[in-house]
């Protein structure tokens, strides 16, 4: 049984390019959670998913963040224009439901990304 | 505003010992606490979930406390080993996310 995937594991941009970060929850898991791990901070929640919606957005950037899990496929966090500031850890994490506290959320190994 | 908060940001112990970590809580009841283990370079692991009406809950040489007067929660290592050196995250639930304390990475030395 195959935990959440995450790809790539590391990405390297440069200033004003696109990432794109990809995320296929655990078997069975149709809530999706995207989170970042800046340097020396804690893990910062930015969106939560369901199939085909964006439930709750208030911990991502306003401009140039976006994120989608469609019907078909994985979850992706899009960052447009990147700056060296978005150099961080992206975290994915699935869960099975929604309400504590059956939502254990499982978390992926993370994609990298550093902005040069 | 509601913090979550993990004072520690290191702790070293030696073999064998039990290891403390505390993670503190402001201006809100959460109903819910977790506690995570992060390895470097990998994702978080969930360990324990306390709710606000137990004291205390374990899982083999693990154990947390939940002090709601305190607005505190402990969580204790027995019998420490090098292979629990790691950094530990509590989290509290808002809504669906989690909301992460910065961690407390600790060092067991044999």
């Amino acid at each position: 049984n195959a935990g959440v995937m995450q790809n790539p594991r590391h990405l390297v941009r440069r200033r004003g390019q696109e990432a794109r970060l990809r995320c296929s929850p655990m078997k069975g898991h149709s809530h999706v959670y995207w989170y970042r791990q800046l340097p020396e901070e804690g893990l910062k929640f930015m969106v939560y998913l369901q199939k085909e919606n964006i439930i709750d957005e208030s911990g991502m950037p306003k401009e140039r963040f976006s994120a989608e899990f469609p019907k078909e496929g994985p979850s992706i966090l899009r960052i447009q224009q990147v700056v060296r500031g978005d150099s961080a850890a992206y975290f994915c994490a699935s869960s099975r439901s929604a309400g504590p506290p059956d939502n254990e959320q499982f978390f992926g190994p993370g994609t990298r990304l550093t902005v040069l | 505003s509601q913090k979550i908060e993990q004072n520690s940001e290191a702790l070293n112990i030696q073999e064998g010992k039990t290891a403390t970590l505390t993670c503190n809580y402001t201006n809100y009841s959460p109903a819910y606490l977790q506690w995570y283990r992060q390895d470097p370079g990998r994702g978080p692991v969930f360990l324990l979930l306390i709710r606000e009406n137990e004291k205390e809950k374990r899982k083999e040489r693990l154990k947390v406390t939940f002090d709601t007067t305190l607005k505190q929660s402990l969580f204790h290592i027995t019998a420490s080993q090098p292979a629990d050196s790691a950094t530990y995250l509590c989290a509290r639930q808002a809504g669906t996310a989690l909301i992460f304390g910065k961690g407390t990475t600790l060092s067991v030395s044999s």
